[in-house]
């Protein structure tokens, strides 16, 4: 069964710094991986996704993630933290066969935190 | 322009009244989903179709119904059976497994 884990329920950084929100999954074979953020009382929005493309996928807002298949990992980095990325970021996978139901399996979810 | 509506975005309802939360979508996407959000755990499924008239339970139903007439409508009902109503719940809508979701912009549910 597919499954993804995110490292870190809240990290913490200073404006300026980089950012790096760590995402496992777990699955037999690659799957499709996405990342998403989440302002308060906001829905979801949509950051990058990997879909066997591009090892390295870039997305809005800075952000970039990398997917290593060794690693089983799609970690999302951001060279330089602004404060308006203080939100909750969540890692989702799709497994790569077809589902009709094109369900995503999610993390729980990762908050970051800039300081000034 | 193409998305997902919510609404109300905010609903405030008596114990044991059933309520109803809308979603829209005008992006002709087939399959659409209701998750629950509560404090620090993740995005729970509710339910889910994948096409008209057809849907299939999530992890969490219990004291939750749906109904997908249309396409793009696809409403929540939240009734008296359910224990713990309040929380956020976001609607979300996909075209297949390379796009992953868009989602509304969810509605905060609070039963007094």
């Amino acid at each position: 069964a597919q499954s993804v884990t995110q490292l870190g329920s809240h990290v913490s950084v200073s404006e300026g710094a980089l950012v790096l929100l760590r995402c496992n999954y777990s699955s037999s074979v690659p799957p499709y991986l996405f990342w998403y953020v989440q302002y308060p009382n906001q829905g979801l929005q949509l950051l990058l996704k990997y879909t066997s493309a591009a090892t390295l996928v870039k997305g809005i807002n800075g952000f970039e993630a990398e997917f290593k298949k060794s690693e089983t990992s799609f970690h999302l980095t951001k060279p330089s933290a602004h404060m308006s990325d203080a939100a909750e970021y969540f890692c989702a996978v799709s497994p790569p066969w077809m589902d009709s139901s094109y369900k995503l399996i999610f993390g729980s979810g990762t908050r970051l935190l800039v300081r000034p | 322009d193409g998305g997902i509506t919510q609404s109300p975005k905010y609903l405030f309802r008596k114990e044991g009244q059933n309520v109803t939360l809308s979603c829209e979508q005008n992006l002709n996407h087939d399959a659409m989903y209701w998750y629950r959000q509560d404090p620090g755990q993740g995005l729970r499924l509710i339910y889910y179709s994948q096409i008209v008239n057809d849907f299939q339970k999530g992890d969490i139903a219990e004291g939750y119904s749906v109904s997908r007439e249309k396409k793009e409508s696809f409403p929540l009902t939240v009734t008296s059976a359910q224990k713990n109503p309040t929380a956020f719940y976001l609607c979300a809508s996909s075209m297949g497994q390379l796009y992953g979701y868009t989602f509304g912009s969810g509605t905060r549910l609070t039963v007094v």
